[in-house]
C-alpha cells in the first residue's frame, strides 16, 4: 500500500498570503489529522478529519481550517499568514475507529517571509 | 498545556546499551503512542498502548504505562546506530477519534 502523502513538499509565501496544503490518506482510512510542528512550540495538533466531518479541533485561531473529500483525502488552508506560520506541517492518516495508530505522511516544509 | 514532556532531553549511549525514556503528562487519556523522527522528516509509529494496559512489547521496545502516576517509559534494548532519532510520546485525549498531545520529545544519540 501507499503511504500517506502530502504536497507540495515544500512552499515559501509571504506574510498576508494564503496556502492550501493537500493530504492524501493510505487507502481505506478515513482519519485524517493535521499537525503543525515548529521548534519553539514542538508538535501541536490542529484538527482531525472524518467522514468529510471535523471530529475533534485544537486550540489554533481561525485562519487555519481544514476540510475532508468524499475520497478522505484533505486539505488544509491557512489564511493571512504570519511569520510564525512557519512550520513543518504533517498529516496523518488512521482508520479512524476511535483513537488508533496513525500513519504520518512526510510533512509540508512551509516558509513565510 | 496539554503537552506531555519527555525526560531527558537528550541521550547518548553506545551501541548495544539500552536507552530508556521517560514521558510525563498532565491529563487523563484513553490511550499513549511512541512515535520516532528522524532529522525533521515524518514521524514512524512505534507502538500504542491503552489506558487498561500497564506493559507491551515489541521486537526491542518496552513500553510501560502507569496512569496513576500520569507516565509511560519506552525502553530499547540493544541499541543500534539506527536507532538514532527524536522520540516522542502522544497522548491520545478523545473518546470520539484521533487527538493527540504530543511530547517535548527525546533526541537519542546511538554510537557507533
Amino acid at each position: 500500500k501507499a503511504g500517506v502523502t502530502q504536497t507540495p513538499r515544500y512552499l515559501i509565501k509571504t506574510r498576508g498570503q494564503q496556502v492550501t496544503l493537500s493530504c492524501s490518506p493510505i487507502s481505506g482510512h478515513r482519519s485524517v489529522s493535521w499537525y503543525q510542528q515548529t521548534p519553539g512550540q514542538g508538535l501541536q495538533f490542529l484538527f482531525e478529519y472524518f467522514s468529510e466531518t471535523q471530529r475533534n479541533k485544537g486550540n489554533f485561531p481561525g485562519r487555519f481550517s481544514g476540510r475532508q473529500f468524499s475520497n478522505s483525502r484533505s486539505e488544509m488552508n491557512v489564511s493571512t499568514l504570519e511569520l510564525g506560520d512557519s512550520a513543518l506541517y504533517l498529516c496523518a492518516s488512521s482508520w479512524g475507529r476511535g483513537a488508533d495508530t496513525q500513519y504520518f505522511g512526510p510533512g509540508t516544509r512551509l516558509t513565510v517571509l | 498545556s496539554q503537552q506531555g514532556e519527555e525526560d531527558p532531553q537528550a541521550l547518548s549511549i553506545q551501541e548495544g546499551e539500552n536507552a530508556t525514556m521517560n514521558c510525563s503528562y498532565k491529563t487523563s487519556i484513553n490511550n499513549l503512542q511512541w512515535y520516532r523522527q528522524n532529522s525533521g522528516r515524518g514521524l514512524v509509529h512505534l507502538i500504542l498502548i491503552r489506558s487498561n494496559e500497564r506493559e507491551k512489547h515489541s521486537g526491542r521496545l518496552r513500553v510501560t504505562l502507569d496512569t496513576s502516576k500520569k507516565s509511560s517509559s519506552l525502553l530499547i534494548t540493544a541499541s543500534r546506530a539506527a536507532d538514532t532519532a527524536s522520540y516522542f510520546c502522544a497522548t491520545g485525549v478523545s473518546n470520539t477519534g484521533n487527538q493527540f498531545y504530543f511530547g517535548t520529545g527525546t533526541s537519542l544519540t546511538v554510537i557507533p
